[in-house]
């Protein structure tokens, strides 16, 4: 069974320190990866996604992510977080079908001004 | 429409009830998919649409949840005896093929809260 651990509930950052958030997950078969952001009262919103080629994925909103199959992880990145970043975000595992993951129980980011 | 709406965007129901959440996708998108959101938890995937048939409704909990899509666009969740565990956030999204390199749009969900 596929399955993502997200190992961090909830994470404080300093405006403009580097951000990283942590992903795990389990899957038996080529994963498709992605990163998802969540706003109080808004959608989720896709900010990057792994299919395949390059192991360093980059996304919107200046976050990438590097996929390394070795330690199943594909951890979220951002050198300078903004105050708008403070949001939930979700890592998700799938097959090849954008909208049929399995999602992580969400990190939630808090920035400090 | 510009992206993925959903109706009503909160619904209160007392435990037994039937109800139906409505789902629009982004036009032309032949993928639709719901998810239900509880409190402190990621997505947890329901059932998968591939134009007017489930192609996937193995997240489905029990047969008391129901969803059609019969034109291949709107869908339509339905709870019939409704629990108190059903509350949570019901998602809606849509792709525009479903497979391969193409993106998920989620709606921004219809709270339902069972009392």
């Amino acid at each position: 069974a596929q399955s993502v651990t997200q190992p961090d509930i909830h994470i404080t950052v300093s405006e403009g320190a580097s951000l990283e958030l942590r992903c795990n997950y389990s899957y038996g078969a080529t994963p498709y990866l992605f990163w998802y952001v969540q706003s109080p009262g808004q959608g989720l919103q896709l900010l990057l996604k792994y299919f395949s080629g390059d192991t360093l994925v980059q996304g919107i909103k200046g976050f990438e992510a590097e996929f390394k199959r070795s330690q199943s992880s594909f951890n979220l990145r951002k050198p300078s977080v903004h105050w708008s970043d403070a949001a939930e975000y979700f890592c998700a595992v799938g097959p090849n079908n954008a909208g049929k993951s399995t999602f992580g129980d969400g990190t939630t980011l808090t920035v400090k001004p | 429409g510009a992206g993925v709406s959903q109706t009503p965007s909160n619904k209160v129901t007392e435990k037994g009830k039937y109800v139906e959440l409505r789902c629009d996708p982004i036009s032309g998108h032949t993928a639709l998919y719901w998810y239900r959101q509880s409190l402190g938890q990621g997505p947890e995937f329901l059932i998968y649409f591939q134009g007017t048939g489930a192609a996937d409704d193995s997240g489905l909990p029990n047969d008391r949840f129901f969803a059609v899509r019969p034109e291949g666009s709107v869908s339509t969740l339905k709870i019939q005896r409704t629990e108190r565990g059903d509350s949570a956030v019901y998602l809606c999204a849509s792709s525009l093929t479903g497979t391969g390199d193409t993106e998920a749009f989620f709606g921004q969900g219809t709270r339902l809260t069972v009392v």
